[in-house]
């Protein structure tokens, strides 16, 4: 089954301790990407990658960072979580085919992060 | 500055009770725009592209079209199981996706 999996789905931490939530796709997928949605603020994106060893900044990149070191995970690693940081997290993949392709996407299920 | 609006913030349907959503898009260039369902506790669900005014698409009761300046989201004889979040996207000519808000949808049987 095509999917994109995120691990963990949940998780409460506090302020500082380092944490990294996984994203893997099994659909051969080259872009990869990471969004944070918020009531009232839509889906915004923090990074995304077109290629492995290829990562960007999205619109709200500050306190995170990514890796693509194979082309089926894109981990999101959160250095020094802040409360700021409390969100619910998608990673999205788009299917081959160019850039204009990145807005037909395929997202997890999702990751709720909780910082205290 | 590149903007997606939508509108209604939520909407409230009896079944069977046909009705539109909105999204309004104010973007340097438009490579495209995209509908998605998103469905509590779940991922976004994409269901349609659209590339230029006048396109339309379909699927089961949704109908999606494309103005210059916005796009609709038309629910025939809505079903309480299209119950969802209905989101809007727009590409840029630079390539930067950008959502909206959502539309939250409750059809009531």
């Amino acid at each position: 089954e095509a999917q994109v999996t995120q691990n963990p789905r949940y998780l409460i931490t506090v302020t500082g301790k380092k944490l990294t939530v996984t994203c893997s796709q099994n659909m051969n997928h080259e872009y990869m990407s990471w969004y944070r949605q918020d009531p009232g603020l839509g889906l915004r994106q923090i990074y995304y990658s077109m290629n492995v060893e290829v990562t960007d900044k999205g619109d709200v990149p500050e306190g995170y960072k990514v890796s693509r070191k194979e082309k089926r995970n894109f981990p999101l690693i959160l250095e020094s979580p802040s409360p700021n940081q409390t969100s619910l997290y998608f990673c999205a993949s788009s299917r081959p085919g160019g850039t204009v392709n990145t807005g037909e996407l395929f997202f997890g299920e999702g990751s709720r992060l909780t910082v205290l | 500055e590149d903007q997606v609006t939508q509108s209604p913030e939520a909407l409230r349907l009896q079944e069977g009770e046909s009705s539109s959503l909105n999204c309004s898009y104010t973007v340097s260039g438009l490579r495209g725009l995209f509908w998605y369902r998103q469905d509590p506790g779940k991922g976004p669900e994409f269901l349609f592209t659209l590339y230029s005014a006048g396109e339309e698409k379909e699927k089961e009761r949704l109908k999606a079209t494309l103005t210059k300046k916005e796009s609709f989201l038309h629910i025939t004889a809505p079903k309480p199981e299209d119950s969802a979040t209905y989101l809007c996207a727009v590409l840029t000519s630079s390539y930067k996706l950008i959502f909206g808000s959502g539309t939250r949808l409750l059809v009531r049987p």
